[in-house]
């Protein structure tokens, strides 16, 4: 599985929204995709797996949804400390492979 | 809260071999899938391998680019996994983070701080 994560660079100000999205360049049980932040010098955070269920202490401006090849990763209003890059990844097959990150920062 | 550790990252010449161990505090990991992570500096996270929990029988499965020179283990409690780097080249210098999954279904929910490799001479 390769994912390919569009758009590269997100440019938006605080209070708007974000639709990242992730490829899969073939069908995927939409159990097994997730979304995580990452912020510079520290560790990824699950935000969603199983495409769509949001991880534990999660706030609910972040949701995902897809199926098959094509999944999002929606944050409704973006808070300051929402400016990160964001991951994809599937976990159905090995290897797991993650897509090539979303950066998401202020304009 | 729980966290898992990262120890036995550094500088490491070509070639040479490295051990990182993963612990925590109340951590175990025989009932989970335990996954390691790299990412190189600058750019993005790249799957090393993981060893699926004692239900799935501990098997190992490993990226394309660690097969054979990688191995992941853990011991015989369950509550120290291993990353064991053999023939290390510079395409290995990254942070290394120990990972684990409380299902098939979960993705990846704990991880570590992340232990540094630089590979040089």
């Amino acid at each position: 599985f390769v994912l390919t994560q569009s758009p590269g660079t997100l440019s938006l100000s605080p209070g708007e929204r974000a639709t990242l999205s992730c490829r899969v360049s073939q069908s995927l049980s939409s159990s097994y995709l997730a979304w995580y932040q990452q912020k510079p010098g520290q560790a990824p955070r699950l935000l969603i797996y199983g495409a769509s269920t949001r991880a534990t202490g999660i706030p609910d401006r972040f949701s995902g949804s897809g199926s098959g090849t094509d999944f999002t990763l929606t944050i409704t209003r973006l808070e300051p400390e929402d400016f990160a890059v964001y991951y994809c990844q599937q976990y159905g097959r090995s290897p797991w492979t993650f897509g090539q990150g979303t950066k998401v920062e202020i304009k | 809260e729980l966290q898992v550790v990262e120890s036995g990252g550094g500088l490491v010449q070509p070639g040479r071999s490295l051990r990182l161990s993963c612990t925590g505090p109340g951590v175990t990991f025989g009932d989970y899938v335990l996954s390691w992570v790299r990412q190189a500096p600058g750019k993005g996270l790249e799957w090393v391998g993981f060893i699926r929990d004692h239900g799935y029988g501990g098997t190992t499965e490993y990226a394309a680019s660690v097969k054979g020179r990688f191995n992941i283990s853990k011991d015989d409690s369950g509550s120290i996994a291993f990353l064991q780097m053999n023939g290390l080249t510079i395409e290995d210098t990254a942070v290394y983070y120990c990972s684990r999954s409380p299902g098939r279904y979960s993705g990846i929910s704990l991880w570590g701080q992340g232990t540094l490799v630089t590979v040089s001479s």
